[in-house]
């Protein structure tokens, strides 16, 4: 029983548009939610959070939008480049659970050239 | 990242030995985690630390084992590994205050068994 789901396994997009990823999750619980990017042979990193107290939260090309009420998250990436080809994990996690992250399956994306 | 390193990164083993996989962190933080990726599967936690000596289950401990005996070091045992143990394995560590909430993964290890 998935908590986080990201029901898209793979984007495509073209360099320069805007990659939108998307995130739904079931618990009311969760005060905060990550995305992390990964590469190949890496290890996960931590590209952007926002806490549930807000809506949207920017960094550089990137901004996560928090829909309390329908319990999404998204990813904005504007404009898209092709370093930014990677697979894009949306992660939660709420008080009480020794802080440990729910994670979904990760989405691929591909910026094409 | 320089702060938390695994080791091997890659280790190629036989069905039915042990396989003791360390990750080592140099940050003092008091969280550390054991994932294991799979395809279809994304990230699972197999086990976590909450401090020296404090280590709990996750979702896909069966088989696995754990040790914290200090705080820069987290060990992951398999007892007597499987072909359904070949994975990536990742660790993450993760602080208290602001930064909480934010992961920060080591570089994995390929582990097959043969």
């Amino acid at each position: 029983d998935q908590q986080v789901k990201q029901n898209s396994p793979s984007l495509s997009v073209q360099e320069g548009r805007i990659s939108i990823l998307n995130c739904d999750y079931t618990n009311s619980m969760f005060d905060y939610f990550l995305w992390y990017k990964k590469y190949p042979a890496e290890g996960p990193t931590f590209l952007i959070s926002i806490s549930s107290i807000k809506d949207k939260n920017e960094d550089g090309r990137f901004t996560v939008f928090l829909n309390k009420s329908a319990k999404h998250l998204s990813l904005h990436i504007v404009p898209s480049q092709p370093g930014d080809s990677a697979v894009y994990f949306c992660a939660a996690s709420g008080a009480g659970n020794n802080r440990k992250l729910i994670w979904g399956l990760g989405t691929s994306l591909a910026v094409n050239p | 990242d320089a702060g938390i390193t695994q080791s091997p990164r890659h280790k190629v083993t036989e069905t039915g030995t042990p396989v003791t996989l360390r990750c080592h962190q140099t940050e003092n933080h008091r969280y550390m985690y054991w994932y294991r990726q799979d395809p279809g599967h994304g990230l699972r936690l197999i086990h976590y630390s909450y401090g020296v000596k404090d280590t709990d289950k996750g979702e896909v401990s069966d088989g696995y084992s754990v040790s914290r005996s200090k705080t820069e070091d987290f060990l992951l045992t398999l007892e007597s590994a499987t072909s359904s143990q070949t994975s990536v394995y990742f660790c993450a560590i993760s602080g208290t205050g602001p930064s909480f909430y934010g992961y920060t993964f080591g570089s994995g290890t390929r582990l097959t068994v043969v």
